[in-house]
């Protein structure tokens, strides 16, 4: 059984385009995240969402808009894409955000999302 | 300046190898994470360490928190190919975004 997955695994496209990736985990998990892993692995949170509300937005460019419809999804929408979003970009879920329960992070796959 | 800083960066061993990867900071932290993740996928968690001093193992990993809660070591005995991939610590900030180390990368000759 899939805890956290991603849809899809791999996205090429074309710079200016607009794409979502999608992500469901059947973990029963009240929050959700999206993180980006840039090309030297280092791993930074985008957002994050508790029972579908937004509790954490990095500094991220307007461009990148998460959507979570209910707590078991949470979509990631890219406008106008550019060349320097290439890169993987991973869901995960947790019990709770708040304590060391809300550390303990469950990923998916990831999505390798280039822009040409 | 990165909150956690890990070393080293790359390890390269041969099987039956011991090694030692070492997560550092000046913060001090209510609890710390190790993640592996292998290509292709996303990270695992491994373990979760809360009280200074603390030793956690996990079959031939061991895992410890250091006592004043800044830094943690994580120690592969007789390492196996299978333990090839990159090894993250990571730690909540008191707003409680997960934040991790750059990685040290781990592979295992067989």
């Amino acid at each position: 059984d899939t805890a956290v997955s991603q849809t899809p695994k791999y996205l090429v496209t074309q710079m200016g385009n607009d794409k979502s990736i999608k992500c469901e985990q059947n973990l029963g998990h009240d929050t959700m995240y999206w993180y980006k892993q840039d090309s030297k692995k280092f791993l930074k949170i985008m957002f994050s969402y508790n029972n579908k509300e937004l509790i954490i937005n990095e500094t991220v460019p307007n461009r990148f808009s998460p959507k979570s419809p209910d707590k078991a999804h949470l979509n990631l929408h890219i406008n106008s894409l550019e060349l320097g979003d290439s890169a993987v970009y991973f869901c995960a879920s947790s019990q709770d955000s708040r304590g060391a329960v809300g550390c303990e992070q469950y990923f998916g796959p990831g999505t390798r999302l280039t822009v040409t | 300046t990165q909150l956690l800083e890990q070393s080293p960066q790359f390890l390269s061993i041969q099987e039956g190898e011991n090694l030692t990867v070492y997560c550092n900071s000046s913060s001090v932290f209510s609890s710390l994470q190790w993640y592996r993740q292998e290509p292709g996928e996303g990270p695992v968690l491994l373990v979760t360490v809360v009280t200074g001093g603390e030793v956690k193992k996990l079959k031939r990993l061991t895992f410890q928190f250091g006592d004043a809660r800044k830094d943690s070591s994580l120690h592969i005995t007789a390492a196996q190919p299978g333990d090839t991939g990159l090894y993250l610590c990571a730690v909540c900030k008191n707003d409680y975004k997960l934040s991790f180390g750059a990685g040290t990368t781990v592979t295992v000759r067989a």
